[in-house]
C-alpha cells in the first residue's frame, strides 16, 4: 500500500484555463475526500464520495468546480475557467468505515497557481 | 455547524521540553471526533491523535497526549520531550460521525529550538 497519491503535484495555469487533478486513495478505501488549503489556513472541506456516490458538497464548490469518482477508486477535480481566487493547495484524503476507524489519510496535494 | 478555533499562531519550544498547543471548538452535535493532524514542510498531514467525545478518558500516544474538557469545549495537545522532527503546523479538527468530513482550525505553527 503506497497511500493515497495526486497528480499533478504542482499546476501552474492561466486564468480562464481549466485544469484537471486525479487522486489515487489507499486501496479499498470507501470515502474519498477533497479539501482546499490556502496559504496561512487550515484545509476547508469541498466534497467527499462514498464508492461512486458524491455524498456532500460544500457551498464552496461553485458551479466551475466538478468532481467524479466514476468507478468508485480515483476521483479527478476539475476547475473549469479558472481565477485568481482558485490558487491553494488540494488535498485529497481517503477513509474505510471498517479499517482505522475514523482516520482519513491524506494525500501531498496539488498545488495550484492561476496567473 | 462545527467551528474549530486555534488562536495561537506560532509557538515554540525546545527541545526535550514539553510544549502545549491550544484548541477550542464549538458544536450542536452529542456525537463528534477530535483530531489533532501534523503537516509537516512540504509533506502529507498525518493524524497524530484522536479523541472520542464520548470518551472521559484523555488520549495518549507515546509522546502526544491530549487534555479534553468536554464543558469548556477545549481541545489542548501536549507533547513531551519534543524532538526536532515535531516542528511542523499542527492543525486541529473535528467531525460528526465516523468518517464524515473534518472542519479544522487554523493551524499553529510549531518551531523545536536544538
Amino acid at each position: 500500500d503506497t497511500g493515497v497519491s495526486q497528480d499533478p503535484r504542482h499546476k501552474i495555469t492561466k486564468r480562464g484555463q481549466n485544469v484537471t487533478f486525479r487522486c489515487d486513495p489507499i486501496s479499498e478505501h470507501n470515502r474519498l475526500y477533497w479539501y482546499r488549503q490556502t496559504l496561512g489556513q487550515g484545509p476547508e472541506f469541498l466534497t467527499y464520495f462514498q464508492n461512486e456516490a458524491q455524498l456532500e458538497k460544500s457551498r464552496l464548490l461553485s458551479d466551475r468546480f466538478s468532481a467524479e469518482r466514476p468507478k468508485g477508486s480515483f476521483s479527478t477535480l476539475e476547475i473549469q475557467r479558472t481565477e485568481q481566487g482558485d490558487s491553494a493547495m488540494y488535498l485529497c484524503a481517503s477513509s474505510s468505515n471498517t479499517l482505522s476507524y475514523n482516520e482519513q489519510f491524506f494525500g501531498p496535494g496539488t498545488r495550484l497557481t492561476v496567473l | 455547524a462545527q467551528t474549530v478555533t486555534q488562536s495561537q499562531p506560532e509557538m515554540s519550544v525546545q527541545e526535550a521540553e514539553t510544549v502545549t498547543l491550544s484548541c477550542t471548538y464549538d458544536t450542536s452535535e452529542s456525537d463528534y471526533y477530535l483530531f489533532w493532524y501534523k503537516q509537516p514542510p512540504s509533506r502529507q498531514m498525518i493524524l497524530v491523535i484522536r479523541q472520542e467525545a464520548y470518551k472521559q478518558q484523555n488520549a495518549t500516544e507515546n509522546r502526544f497526549s491530549v487534555n479534553f474538557q468536554k464543558a469548556a469545549k477545549s481541545f489542548s495537545l501536549k507533547i513531551s520531550d519534543s524532538q526536532l522532527g515535531d516542528a511542523a503546523m499542527y492543525f486541529c479538527a473535528s467531525n460528526t460521525g465516523a468518517n464524515s468530513k473534518l472542519t479544522f482550525g487554523k493551524g499553529i505553527t510549531l518551531s523545536v529550538r536544538p
